[in-house]
């Protein structure tokens, strides 16, 4: 079955704490995966998205993640948070041969200033 | 601001009503993606549409249905609500792909229902 997970469900940082937010996929075939994040009370904006090429990709905002394809991973960092990334971030996947997207739980992140 | 646009923002009916919701693509999708966001569930993708055409289905009730039409707006039709309907009502689009990968989604604002 197609399935995201979304692990941490809440996390709290202090700002210029690092961060990695856990996303792991169950699919069959070939996957491009995404990073979304809704900030309160604003619609979800992408981070960024792997497709193919170089596993670690670098969004915006100084977020990246890393496609580790033989442990079904797209794991979300940033070196140092800041009260701004206060927001709720989605792991997305979309199996090429199908026109779904798969969205995970979500997980809250809040940073304390 | 992505460029998708949804009405109603707010929407507060009462059970057993039918309400429409409406989506407005960025310039040049082609393709209308329908979701519905409550705590409890989180994001599930309801159904997607390409150039008027139904593409994908996901996990959209039966009291509910969508269209697309020729100018490339959706709406999204709730019947016979219930309680359990309340939630937040997202659309996305896309460039769209006849046959190729997945790209990049756009989502709009939202439209929050109230059923009471």
């Amino acid at each position: 079955a197609q399935s995201v997970s979304q692990h941490n469900h809440h996390v709290i940082l202090s700002e210029a704490a690092s961060l990695e937010l856990g996303c792991n996929y169950s699919y069959g075939g070939t996957v491009n995966l995404f990073w979304y994040v809704q900030y309160p009370g604003q619609h979800l904006q992408l981070l960024l998205k792997y497709f193919s090429g170089d596993p670690l990709v670098k969004g915006i905002k100084g977020f990246e993640a890393e496609f580790i394809k033989s442990k079904f991973s797209f794991n979300l960092r940033k070196p140092s948070v800041q009260w701004s990334d206060t927001a709720e971030y989605f792991c997305a996947l979309g199996g090429s041969g199908t026109y779904k997207y798969i969205f995970g739980t979500g997980t809250r992140l809040k940073v304390l200033a | 601001d992505s460029g998708v646009t949804q009405t109603p923002k707010h929407l507060i009916t009462a059970t057993g009503q039918r309400v429409t919701l409406r989506c407005s693509p960025r310039s040049g999708d082609l393709s209308v993606y329908w979701y519905q966001q409550s705590l409890d569930q989180g994001l599930q993708f309801l159904i997607q549409y390409y150039n008027g055409e139904e593409r994908a289905k996901g996990n959209i009730l039966e009291r509910f249905s969508a269209q697309q039409f020729p100018d490339l707006h959706s709406e999204l039709n709730l019947s016979s609500l219930e309680l359990g309907d309340s939630a937040l009502y997202f659309c996305a689009s896309s460039v769209g792909f006849a046959g190729g990968p997945i790209d990049t989604q756009y989502f709009g604002p939202g439209t929050r229902l109230t059923v009471l």
